[in-house]
């Protein structure tokens, strides 16, 4: 079975252009999740989609956005990148929602380096 | 107060020692406590989840939950070099929200 897949792996850009990165869940898996995760900060939790429904949304500015496609494929988008922009951007797929949604599984991120 | 705490390390101890990893949290409706691990330029991997308190065993792993004094900790027997990575601790409560700690680094010298 196939894990969780984000594209692309790394990514380099400049301070005000916008970034869209992209996640294939695991197939079945319906509820994707994306975090951001720096040495500072850690992981936080940017928002969480089901049935291509934003179910919750961490404490992140409007520049940060998402969406997801009847496939369960996932893409979230940041606009006018800052240099705090940097981070490892990581996507995880669930096979459940609501109670008990705790098998999470992680792919291995895109990192994003903003100049 | 943050609502996860974790001491970042790095945490070095020899091969074969036991390992306890630990962390704190402040919300009490905190339902589900997880642990990931972290391998350098991967993503995190579920090690163990509980609900509510108690204790739970998978091999060498033992994550121990104490509802009470709002403290996890995820115990390692007979480490090895390849459990040489970052842990970190996670909590849902009841809005699915996934807050996770900052991770321990942890290194098992061979």
């Amino acid at each position: 079975k196939a894990g969780v897949t984000q594209t692309p792996r790394y990514l380099i850009k400049t301070r005000g252009q916008q970034v869209t990165l992209s996640c294939s869940p695991i197939s079945g898996h319906r509820s994707v999740s994306w975090y951001q995760q720096t040495p500072g900060q850690g992981l936080q939790f940017l928002f969480e989609y089901f049935s291509e429904t934003q179910r919750n949304k961490g404490n992140f500015p409007g520049r940060f956005s998402g969406r997801q496609f009847s496939n369960s494929r996932s893409e979230m988008n940041v606009s006018t990148l800052e240099l705090g922009d940097s981070a490892l951007y990581l996507c995880a797929s669930s096979s459940k929602v609501g109670q008990s949604l705790v098998e999470a599984f992680f792919g291995q991120g895109t990192r994003l380096t903003v100049v | 107060q943050k609502e996860v705490e974790q001491d970042p390390g790095p945490l070095s101890v020899p091969e074969g020692a036991i390992v306890s990893l630990n962390c704190t949290y402040s919300n009490s409706a905190f339902q589900y406590f997880m642990w990931y691990r972290q391998y350098s330029r991967k993503g995190p991997e579920l090690l163990m989840y509980t609900y509510s308190s108690g204790n739970k065993e998978d091999g060498r792993f033992t994550a121990q939950v104490d509802k009470s004094s709002k403290y996890i900790s995820l115990f390692i027997r007979d480490s090895q070099p390849s459990d040489s990575a970052t842990y970190l601790c996670a909590m849902r409560g009841r809005d699915d929200k996934i807050i996770f700690g900052k991770g321990t680094r942890l290194h098992i010298l061979p």
